[in-house]
């Protein structure tokens, strides 16, 4: 079945500590992304991936890092989380020439 | 530059009663359309694409959507809405050829349904 998966669903966290969701994506896309959901505030893209080891900054990406070591694998890494980081996560994964998202089913994160 | 806009935030239909989301975009050609649905505590589900061809496009749950070329328009509808259908929707836009791969969202609209 193809699929994003995301982990974790849920996660609580206090300033300052450092944390990663993980997203991984069986379907061999080469384009991947990260985005935040607020309320009012749709979805936004924090950063994306066109291949491994190439990335680039979305429309959110400070107090964000991403890694693409492999192509099925794009993580999200919070150095210092912030509480403005409390949000819903979305990892996305996209065929070539603009197709649909294939999303994972997010992450909950708050930081205390 | 490419943008999606969903003018309302919030709908309030009655359960059997009609359905229309509004979603405008801009874009220098036909670009490719979708909605999304979340469900509370769900992830993001596609509703339907366009992409080319008919411009009345049926999609999962009853839900169609028609695009309008001359009004940059792709506005979501349902002819009976189900309690069930209260939800979040997003309406998407992606660059038509491009090998990036970017979608452009609405800041989405969020639909209850009263019995």
């Amino acid at each position: 079945e193809a699929q994003v998966t995301q982990n974790p669903r849920y996660l609580i966290t206090v300033t300052g500590k450092k944390l990663t969701v993980t997203c991984s994506q069986n379907m061999n896309h080469e384009y991947m992304s990260w985005y935040r959901q607020d309320p009012g505030l749709g979805l936004r893209q924090i950063y994306y991936s066109m291949n491994v080891e190439v990335t680039d900054k979305g429309d959110v990406p400070e107090g964000y890092k991403v890694s693409r070591k492999e192509k099925r694998n794009f993580p999200l890494i919070l150095e210092s989380p912030s509480p403005n980081q409390t949000s819903l996560y979305f990892c996305a994964s996209t065929p070539p020439r603009g197709s649909e998202a294939f999303f994972g089913q997010g992450t909950r994160l708050t930081v205390v | 530059a490419q943008s999606v806009t969903q003018p309302d935030i919030h709908i309030t239909v009655s359960e059997g009663a009609s359905l229309e989301l509004r979603c405008n975009y801009s874009y220098g050609a036909t670009p490719y359309l979708f909605w999304y649905v979340q469900s509370p505590g769900q992830g993001l589900q596609l509703l339907l694409k366009y992409f080319s061809g008919d411009t009345l496009v049926q999609g999962i749950k009853g839900f169609e959507a028609e695009f309008k070329r001359s009004q940059s328009s792709f506005n979501l509808r349902k002819p009976s809405v189900h309690w069930s259908d209260a939800a979040e929707y997003f309406c998407g836009l992606a660059d038509r050829g491009s090998t990036l791969g970017r979608l452009y969202f609405g800041r989405g609209t969020q639909l209850t349904v009263w019995p």
